[in-house]
């Protein structure tokens, strides 16, 4: 199985600072169409996963612009500009490129 | 708008059976793959099932498979998970989610299952 790993797991951030989430995997992620299936998940506390980010930089809609992601290969990065309360919550990443398709272990983002 | 209403969650038995449905509205199901995944208390996310848009193929995490059966009927707009053999490391919600560019774009509010004596 493809292993997502994570980093940091906790992401302590001041609102209005940027803050930045690292994924890797252990396969590479492109795909035989030439794609790379990489997204990303935001879980605000009690609430369901919602996806922010597909194919490594596509962002979904209605999602702030403050979020980007990138990368490519094994090595992807999701990226918030400018902090806010409302993003505080869990990241995940998924790879979409592999049979099981699988999950990083998450980042907790807080407010210091 | 895209709704996707899972239920059918519950309290079972270790070794029992349960089957979970999730109610699709607002886009065209007949045209979308869909997924199972599954959140056990205060972990991360774990994806367990998922079904082609017509039913022809179902792929199953290792966990799962020979004891959960994913399908669809798409008359009904309607998702399926039969969880057999059922194992106290099977608690967790359970979303279903829509596939869109192999990633789930949209999920719903989950159901929980628990499994317990």
């Amino acid at each position: 199985d493809v292993v997502m790993t994570q980093s940091p797991l906790s992401l302590p951030v001041t609102l209005g600072q940027p803050a930045s989430i690292s994924c890797r995997s252990s396969q590479s992620l492109v795909y035989s169409d030439g794609n790379t299936y990489l997204s990303w998940f935001q879980q605000r506390p009690g609430q369901s996963p919602r996806r922010l980010i597909y194919k490594v930089s596509d962002r979904d809609s209605g999602v702030p612009d403050r979020f980007s992601g990138s990368g490519s290969g094994t090595d992807f990065t999701l990226k918030i500009t400018r902090v806010e309360a409302e993003d505080v919550g869990v990241y995940y990443c998924m790879q979409g490129t592999h049979w099981p398709r699988t999950f990083g272990q998450g980042t907790k983002v807080e407010i210091k | 708008q895209v709704q996707l209403v899972e239920s059918g969650g519950g309290v079972v038995q270790p070794g029992r059976s349960l089957r979970l449905s999730c109610a699709a509205s607002g886009f065209t199901f007949s045209g979308y793959a869909m997924y199972w995944v599954r959140q056990a208390p205060g972990k991360g996310l774990e994806w367990v099932a998922l079904i082609l848009y017509d039913g022809s193929n179902t792929y199953y995490a290792d966990s799962v498979k020979g004891r959960f059966t994913i399908s669809r009927d798409n008359s009904k707009n309607t998702l399926y998970l039969q969880m057999n053999s059922l194992r106290a490391e099977d608690t967790a919600v359970y979303y279903c989610a829509r596939d869109q560019y192999r990633s789930p774009d949209y999920w719903g509010q989950g159901t929980l299952v628990t499994v317990s004596s």
